[in-house]
């Protein structure tokens, strides 16, 4: 069966460094995402990206963000300069189009930032 | 703006028991679909079950049901002849339909005792 993957399953880094986190959503999906749960906190939508563009972000998708699809079967967020504050479980999902509603999701990164 | 709570952080239930896992959204979207995604430790979420808004009857599968209270704006699961394959952290979420995004709860975590 099919299924979102996410590499690594674990990331540490340190503060002020550039992280990249890789996702590889189902093929001939066409709207992809990009969530995150801090530790005992609700699961918060970053963005969603449709069309080789962002269709939507949240306040907390801010210019240390960014998404790209850059060889049509990845799909990456990154993050510029990390803070403590994102250390958190990111989860990538994606969905096959408009009138499906079923997101499938990757097993997640755990990024920890020292 | 859309929220979904899930006030039980953990729970647990007795193998072939019964158990029910609540959840309480607000939206102001007339159009949305419900979820409950189980994401089993250290892998991805799955879908376990959804509900359009405008259909009155409670979906099934299987095990799994829900009752589904438009008015109280409540969406809880039961989980029937529960089975250790059950234990894995719960979300609730919500998906407007004029929106691309969903809403997640902070999960509950579901034991299954032996």
């Amino acid at each position: 069966e099919p299924e979102v993957t996410q590499t690594p399953s674990h990331q540490v880094t340190q503060m002020g460094q550039e992280v990249i986190l890789r996702c590889v959503p189902i093929s001939n999906h066409l709207y992809f995402y990009w969530y995150r749960q801090i530790l005992g906190q609700k699961v918060e939508f970053l963005v969603s990206f449709y069309n080789n563009e962002i269709s939507e972000k949240s306040e907390i998708f801010d210019d240390q963000f960014s998404v790209e699809r850059p060889d049509g079967s990845n799909f990456t967020l990154k993050i510029r300069s990390t803070k403590l504050e994102d250390s958190a479980m990111y989860f990538c999902a994606s969905r096959a189009g408009e009138g499906y509603t079923e997101a499938f999701f990757g097993q997640g990164t755990r990024l920890t930032v020292v | 703006a859309q929220t979904v709570t899930q006030s039980q952080p953990e729970m647990s239930v007795q193998e072939a028991e019964t158990v029910t896992l609540s959840c309480t959204y607000d939206t102001s979207e007339n159009n949305y679909y419900l979820f409950w995604y189980k994401q089993p430790p250290s892998r991805q979420m799955i879908l376990v079950i959804r509900q359009e808004a405008y259909k009155q009857q409670n979906a099934t599968e299987n095990r799994f049901s829900v009752n589904f209270q438009k008015a109280a704006k409540s969406f809880s699961l039961k989980i029937s002849d529960s089975q250790l394959g059950d234990t894995a952290m719960y979300f609730c979420a919500c998906l407007p339909m004029s929106g691309n995004q969903f809403y997640f709860g902070t999960g509950t975590s579901l034991t299954v005792i032996p």
